[in-house]
């Protein structure tokens, strides 16, 4: 069966520093893999997919960056974090269109 | 542009009872549909999925209804479970690996 982790479960950072948040999946091959965001109270907002290896699609301007070195690694990095980037950070794969399926997230506060 | 509305933020149903949450959308090109299901500093879980195509589909307690001339989506489930307070969040897709989001509803079901 499929499996995705996400580490840290939760992260405190001052404004400033730098960020990385590890996404890998196990079970399945070549999958597609997403980058939300939830912000306290609000929706999922996408912040990046990508269909294979080294193929990156950003939908929201900001200071985040996304990278996937392996066929099923995905890493959310930041060279310096802002206020607003606190959330409540969740990758997710799917197979070609189907169904998404999400990891546990990463909270992450900005101080 | 809110793409994918849920107006209701909350809801409290009455174990045993119906619980009906509401989606509407406007992009009439949206062919994919799918309900999650989220409990605090947790994923969402997949619950139930629907295709343009169909107008009902059904899994245990969970069913879908999607209504194309209204734009409109709703999740039927019965009976009720005190289990079932969660947050659930309806997406949409338009024939590309991409989802919208709405901005959920909680759900309350009190015993």
């Amino acid at each position: 069966s499929q499996t995705i982790h996400q580490w840290p479960a939760t992260l405190v950072q001052p404004v400033g520093s730098p960020l990385s948040l590890e996404c890998t999946v196990e079970g399945t091959s070549n999958p597609n893999l997403y980058w939300y965001r939830q912000a306290a109270g609000r929706g999922l907002q996408l912040l990046f997919y990508s269909v294979g290896i080294g193929q990156i699609s950003s939908e929201v301007p900001q200071n985040l960056s996304a990278s996937r070195p392996q066929d099923r690694q995905f890493i959310l990095s930041s060279k310096k974090l802002l206020l607003s980037d606190s959330g409540f950070y969740l990758c997710a794969w799917s197979a070609l269109r189907g169904e998404q399926y999400f990891g546990p997230g990463t909270r992450l506060t900005v101080t | 542009d809110q793409q994918v509305k849920q107006n209701s933020p909350s809801l409290s149903v009455q174990e045993g009872r119906i619980s009906i949450l509401n989606c509407d959308y406007t992009n009439s090109m949206f062919d994919y549909f799918l309900w999650y299901k989220k409990y605090p500093a947790e994923g969402p879980t997949f619950l139930i999925s629907i295709s343009s195509i169909k107008d009902k589909n059904e899994d245990g307690r969970f069913t879908v209804f999607l209504n194309k001339s209204a734009k409109h989506l709703s999740l039927h489930i019965v009976p009720s479970q005190p289990g079932d307070s969660a947050v659930y969040f309806c997406a949409a897709s338009s024939g590309t690996y991409k989802y919208i989001f709405g901005t959920g509803t909680r759900l309350k079901v009190l015993a």
